[in-house]
């Protein structure tokens, strides 16, 4: 099992450029999540899905938007990027019978000048 | 508004030490609590507590939690250059729809093991 896989690793954009964090992990998980980690704190949770189809804000949703259109995958996507955007995002999944259990993908460092 | 408190917020040790870290939560709609370790990427998950006095061990870590007082501590013994790292906590709450496993995180406390 691959577990949890980001794309990409790192990336550089300019105001007002969009973009797309790719996330899929193949352990068949129920819940996925997506966090965001800014230097010197903790995680902070954007959105978050139950299941394919179903998703839901969480604390920080604004500027950001999610699908899931199937189990495997989770893609969030910036919309108009401001350097407030600037941070490390992880994306998570879990299981329905243990969803505190997390398992992170390795991270995407986004810097948005 | 809900909030996780971690602390220290950084600590240096020598190996062979004893370390204690400390984490305070007000959350509603309290679930669990949760332990994580940050290396260099990605948390990885260490314990989850659900009921006071109850110590939950693994090797040389363990961790207790306090319903009644807010808190957790966890507690690393003969520590090793391998456990420099950040050590988070999250408290599970029912809060965003009611759907499990949303996590409130706090900073971390970073943890460095000097030879």
């Amino acid at each position: 099992n691959a577990g949890v896989t980001q794309t990409p690793k790192f990336r550089i954009l300019k105001i007002g450029q969009s973009m797309t964090l790719q996330c899929a992990q193949d352990m068949n998980h129920n819940y996925m999540y997506w966090y965001r980690q800014d230097p010197g704190m903790g995680l902070k949770l954007i959105y978050y899905s139950v299941g394919a189809g179903i998703t839901d804000k969480g604390e920080v949703p604004n500027g950001y938007n999610v699908s899931r259109s199937t189990t495997e995958d989770f893609p969030l996507r910036l919309e108009l990027a401001a350097p407030s955007q600037t941070s490390v995002y992880f994306c998570a999944s879990g299981m329905i019978a243990r969803p505190y259990e997390q398992y992170f993908g390795p991270g995407t460092r986004l810097t948005v000048t | 508004e809900d909030k996780v408190v971690q602390s220290p917020l950084s600590l240096v040790v020598h190996e062979g030490d004893t370390v204690t870290l400390n984490c305070s939560y007000e959350v509603t709609n309290f679930r669990s609590l949760l332990w994580y370790k940050q290396e260099k990427k990605a948390p990885t998950f260490l314990f989850m507590l659900t009921s006071s006095g109850i110590e939950k061990k693994s090797g040389r870590l363990s961790s207790i939690l306090d319903k009644k007082e807010l808190f957790s501590i966890l507690n690393i013994t003969a520590t090793q250059t391998g456990d420099s790292a950040i050590y988070l906590c999250a408290v599970e709450t029912l809060n965003y729809g009611g759907s499990q496993g949303n996590l409130i995180f706090g900073k971390g406390t970073k943890l460095s093991v000097k030879p």
